[in-house]
């Protein structure tokens, strides 16, 4: 398996244009999560699916982001307009059993200026 | 709130010594503790974890002590080599109920020749 798979891996934006982040999640994992690693906040949740359905977004910072995942094999965040403060690596993992191994992506490192 | 609490922030050990990282949890409905190993431009992954009905997990090089009353557990790298200098975070998070993983801030380990 080539493992959680993140596009793109990097993403330079302009503060207010539209930014989308991809993700495909570890082939027959249930759940798959979206975190944002910044050097003052640490790793954060933002958002979890099972089964395709968003479970808990209680970590979403506000309704510029927004998650989907139309299938198991498919998720995208959606920051709408960026800020300068979205500015992070964000990763996304998957796995079969919760709490168990949660495999982590390569991350996008998201840059807005 | 943070409810992991993770020390120290970096960490410099020499090659073949003993590297200590120290982590303290808040909720006492916490019952999975792992440890993530994450190297520069990756995503982190899993290392080794521990459930709170025994004081410690071995697995080769690396150890988890587990504290219940003192809500605390370490992680223990014997005989560090060059390859370990990567960052570590620990987690914490609830097997029922809720399956967010609650990060520590993570330790930037070191381990010069």
């Amino acid at each position: 398996d080539a493992g959680v798979i993140q596009s793109p891996r990097h993403e330079v934006t302009e503060m207010g244009q539209e930014v989308t982040l991809r993700c495909k999640p570890i082939s027959g994992h249930d759940y798959l999560f979206w975190y944002r690693q910044t050097m003052m906040r640490g790793l954060e949740l933002l958002i979890y699916f099972n089964n395709n359905v968003p479970i808990d977004d209680s970590g979403m910072p506000e309704d510029r982001f927004s998650a989907k995942m139309p299938n198991a094999s498919f998720s995208t965040l959606k920051i709408q307009p960026s800020e300068p403060r979205d500015s992070a690596v964000y990763f996304c993992a998957s796995s079969s059993l919760v709490p168990d191994t949660q495999y982590f992506g390569p991350g996008t490192r998201l840059t807005v200026l | 709130q943070q409810q992991v609490k993770q020390s120290p922030q970096s960490l410099i050990v020499q090659k073949g010594g003993i590297s200590i990282i120290n982590c303290a949890y808040e909720n006492t409905a916490f019952d999975y503790f792992p440890w993530y190993q994450q190297f520069p431009g990756k995503g982190p992954a899993l290392l080794i974890a521990i459930r709170p009905d025994v004081s410690e997990k071995k697995e080769g090089r690396f150890t988890i002590s587990f504290n219940k009353s003192a809500k605390q557990f370490s992680l223990h790298i014997m005989d560090s080599q060059p390859g370990d200098s990567a960052t570590y975070f620990c987690a914490a998070s609830k097997e029922a109920g809720s399956y967010q993983l609650t990060f520590g801030k993570g330790t930037k380990l070191s381990v010069i020749p």
